[in-house]
């Protein structure tokens, strides 16, 4: 069975500083694939980054860092400087990989409240 | 391309009807996926589809609930004798066949059941 755990439900924090969401996840698959999504008011959920299991790499992107730690089974995701549209409600997901079929297994999300 | 269209947007509907909900994907992506979310939570796997055929059901989909996606292109899910327990957002994606790619989610459907 897979997990995915988001142990905070709700950040709020004042315009320009840094947030990160924490993403812990459990899965017997040797190979997998994260994923965070981004969900703002509107409801629909935006693609933000999918990594493999294989790459360990952190990676960032413009003002979002992602922190992938196999040992420690946590995948998490840092907003550099935030800004009030990054108000929305984030996240992390986990998928086998596998070719029949990769459905998603979503944690419980954790809303983000930016403050001008 | 605009992406996954998901119609209608908002039902309101009272306990005991029935309704049904369709979903656009992306026309080249040949898996389509139903979840739903209900309030402050992550969205559950309901059901998937390869082109036309269904491979894969959640225990979540309970005999009321049918979806069909008829020629592999737009897909139904119709929920029967609607209880207020099936209030929720219920969110269409698609992607590509193979191994991690990530999906493209509609804006949903939300239900209310009063």
């Amino acid at each position: 069975a897979q997990k995915v755990t988001q142990a905070q439900t709700e950040i709020s924090v004042v315009e320009k500083e840094d947030v990160t969401l924490d993403c812990v996840y459990e899965t017997r698959d040797t190979t997998y694939y994260l994923f965070w999504y981004k969900q703002p008011p509107s409801g629909e959920l935006v693609f933000l980054i999918r990594r493999n299991s294989f790459d360990e790499q952190n990676e960032i992107s413009g003002r979002y860092s992602w922190n992938f730690q196999k040992s420690t089974s946590s995948f998490n995701f840092t907003i550099t400087a935030s800004q009030v549209v990054d108000s929305a409600v984030y996240f992390c997901a986990l998928s086998p990989d596998r070719a029949a079929g990769n459905k998603l297994t979503f944690g419980g999300g954790t809303r983000v409240l930016v403050k001008p | 391309d605009t992406g996954v269209s998901q119609d209608p947007r908002h039902k309101i509907t009272k306990r005991g009807q029935n309704v049904t909900f369709r979903c656009d994907p992306i026309s080249e992506h040949n898996r389509l996926y139903w979840y739903r979310q209900t309030l402050g939570q992550g969205p559950e796997f309901l059901t998937y589809f390869q082109n036309e055929a269904q491979l894969e059901k959640s225990r979540l989909l309970s005999d009321r609930f049918s979806a069909e996606r008829p020629k592999g292109s737009f897909s139904t899910l119709e929920i029967q004798r609607t209880e207020q327990g099936d209030s929720a957002m219920y969110l269409c994606a698609s992607s590509l066949t193979g191994r991690g790619y990530g999906y493209t989610f509609g804006s949903g459907t939300r239900l209310t059941v009063v």
